[in-house]
């Protein structure tokens, strides 16, 4: 699976938005890009994926570069809760001998009140 | 009820003891994971299954076995405790069609002295 880069760690104000960046420039045309993000003392927990076309749910929006080599995850108005571990992943839906998520070190989002 | 179930939460046991770490799910997903996670890194696969017959290493499989004793139930195994295998351990799981998100339980402490 193609390698992400995600800055270390990101502080954002309570109500305010906030964007989350993730490199991917070795991106091939089969990966999906997806966000999972960690709470403290918690699993993983899904947020959000992709492949080519800007996707929105109830908890965020992410937005992909035209040419797939970067993405960003938008939360649009964070609160203290949103205050975790991000990881932005990339899954090959042809890799079929895993369909487990690699995991690389995340960008920690501080939320201050 | 969460739909993920990880026990126990919490062991701490000495060097050479053999552990069981057990997953149940009521999410119906045929594949389960494990995967173990250091202080400060992202989370790392260890095995995982996508049914009661079929068991795959993952990345860092060495000192480790699984069992899936049914569709629900993916227990994880350390024959021999070493410390270095102190770590979170967090089972998921996932449906089979198409790229759909992993499920995250909620986790296992475990300290080996």
């Amino acid at each position: 699976d193609a390698k992400t880069t995600q800055p270390n760690s990101m502080e954002s104000n309570e109500e305010e938005p906030v964007h989350l960046p993730c490199n991917h420039s070795t991106i091939s045309g089969t990966d999906y890009i997806h966000w999972y993000r960690q709470l403290p003392s918690q699993g993983p927990e899904y947020v959000i994926h992709g492949l080519t076309s800007n996707v929105n749910n109830r908890m965020a929006s992410l937005a992909i570069a035209e040419d797939r080599k970067s993405s960003t995850l938008i939360l649009h108005r964070a609160t203290l809760r949103d205050a975790a571990v991000y990881y932005c992943i990339l899954r090959d839906l042809n890799n079929q001998a895993g369909t487990a998520l690699i995991f690389g070190k995340g960008t920690t989002l501080s939320v201050s009140s | 009820d969460a739909d993920v179930t990880q026990t126990p939460r919490n062991r701490i046991t000495k060097t050479g003891k053999r552990i069981m770490l057990e997953c149940s799910q009521t999410k119906g997903h045929d594949r389960m994971y494990w995967y173990r996670q250091d202080p400060g890194l992202g989370l790392r696969l260890i095995y995982y299954s996508f049914d009661v017959k079929d068991i795959n290493k993952g990345e860092i499989s060495d000192g480790y076995s699984v069992s899936r004793q049914a569709q629900a139930k993916f227990s994880l195994s350390l024959e021999s405790a070493i410390p270095n295998q102190t770590a979170l351990y967090f089972c998921a799981t996932r449906d089979f069609a198409g790229d759909n998100e992993q499920f995250f339980g909620p986790g296992t402490r475990l300290t080996v002295l």
